[in-house]
């Protein structure tokens, strides 16, 4: 069974400082890997996209892939109250094109 | 705009009933997808389709039918035989199955058994 591992929170961070939320995943075969953020009541959003190891930059996010260890990781840094929601972390492996979906993380910006 | 609607917003079902859930894009995406979103879950692949008048069981999906009749369109059944309808269900499509990390999701629709 594939797994895809997410803590579920809540993360509470103060505003303006860096989130760190984490995604480990058990297939060793996965090439892609997402994250999506989701508001309460509110159908997920693709946010990053990496599918090479090392770290890929956008805005205030950035995912850093690991395959070695298993892990993708999101940082936002500036930390805004808009950005409180559940981020959810999504991985493909090389056998199929379906999504594993970890359970998501609970990430709560305090003004 | 394009997009992905979904219809109705919040939907409540009877014992015994069969429902369905609307779902249209006009991105002109060949793939389509229906997830099941519980509380505290992720999301759990129902079927999906990448072209008109053929589609794949997902994960969970005793209970569920579908069609793909136009490329635009994806409609799910709950039927009776689904036991526990009550969830947040999620359609989404993209451009390829090859593609199907990058989703783009409808709104979703809420449905409650009573």
């Amino acid at each position: 069974q594939k797994e895809v591992e997410q803590n579920s929170g809540p993360l509470s961070v103060p505003e303006g400082a860096i989130a760190s939320l984490n995604c480990t995943y058990s297939d060793r075969g996965s090439q892609s890997f997402f994250w999506y953020r989701q508001y309460s009541g509110k159908s997920p959003e693709l946010i990053m996209s990496i599918y090479s190891n090392g770290d890929k930059e956008d805005g205030r996010f950035t995912a850093q892939l690991n395959k070695a260890s298993q892990y993708v990781s999101l940082l936002i840094r500036d930390s805004q109250p808009s950005d409180s929601a559940t981020y959810l972390c999504a991985v493909i492996g090389d056998s199929n094109y379906q999504l594993i979906w970890g359970a998501g993380t609970k990430l709560i910006i305090k003004p | 705009d394009g997009g992905i609607t979904q219809s109705p917003k919040y939907l409540f079902r009877k014992e015994g009933q069969n429902v369905t859930l609307s779902c249209e894009q006009n991105l002109n995406h060949d793939a389509m997808y229906w997830y099941r979103q519980d509380p505290g879950q992720g999301l759990r692949l129902i079927y999906y389709s990448q072209i008109v008048n053929d589609f794949q069981k997902g994960d969970i999906a005793e209970g569920y039918s579908v069609s793909r009749e136009k490329k635009e369109s994806f409609p799910l059944t709950v039927t009776s035989a689904q036991k526990n309808p009550t969830a947040f269900y999620l359609c989404a499509s993209s451009r390829l199955l090859t593609g199907a990390g990058e989703q783009f999701f409808g709104p979703g629709t809420r449905l409650t058994v009573l």
